[in-house]
């Protein structure tokens, strides 16, 4: 029943290796977004994805790079990590959002890079 | 550039008062939303304010909004415990583009003492 789920809960992983994390939502919605906070709890979006087409992709390292397979599933792929992507990663989701709709958080997965 | 300014970002209160955040942005806007996150949590959806005037009430949490002003409030009334939380609103900019930009405040993280 859960909404909006990502796996796995906890990473972690050492410098230079290469990661992914999944996301899933089984509300029918239209886009889905990564966000990463970090360890001030400053929200920051990465990606959006509108019926699997990139719409927003903000000033994040080539290292990441998203994937949609279908409008239900967005994974967050990470090459080379450094220890500044240790946080928290959240997918969220939400109808189309020309009708503002507010977004859905999954529970997030908590990344450690040592 | 969009910027959000929620005030405070932190704040200690005890039960019983009432008090106010602020949510200030930089850009015309008319799609304004409300997220309560716990410790360790995700983000959960408070309100969604999509009209200059709009004001919505949950409990002893109102929120509302002035476009002219580009300011939205979050009042709580009577606080209790449980309402112990960071608060974040995010601010909502649809283009021609279809490109939804969503920035978020950087949260105003609230202890209500008992």
């Amino acid at each position: 029943d859960t909404a909006v789920s990502q796996t796995p809960k906890y990473l972690v992983t050492q410098m230079g290796n290469d990661k992914s994390i999944k996301c899933e939502q089984n509300l029918g919605h239209d886009t889905m977004y990564w966000y990463k906070q970090d360890s001030k709890k400053f929200l920051k979006i990465m990606f959006s994805y509108n019926n699997k087409e990139l719409i927003i992709n903000e000033t994040v390292p080539n290292r990441f790079s998203p994937k949609s397979p279908d409008k239900a599933h967005l994974n967050l792929h990470i090459n080379s990590l450094e220890l500044g992507d240790s946080a928290v990663y959240f997918c969220a989701s939400s109808q189309d959002p020309g009708r503002s709709y507010e977004q859905y958080f999954g529970p997030g997965t908590r990344l450690t890079v040592t | 550039e969009l910027k959000v300014e929620q005030n405070p970002l932190f704040l200690s209160m005890q039960e019983g008062k009432n008090y106010t955040i602020y949510c200030n942005y930089s850009t015309t806007s008319d799609r304004l939303y409300w997220y309560r996150q716990d410790p360790g949590k995700s983000l959960e959806s408070l309100f969604v304010l999509l009209s200059n005037g709009a004001v919505k009430q949950e409990g002893r949490l109102m929120a509302s909004l002035d476009t002219k002003a580009r300011l939205s409030t979050l009042h709580i009334t009577a606080a209790v415990h449980d309402l112990s939380a960071t608060y974040f609103c995010a601010v909502d900019i649809i283009n021609m583009n279809r490109d939804d930009k969503i920035i978020f405040g950087k949260g105003t993280r609230l202890h209500i003492l008992p």
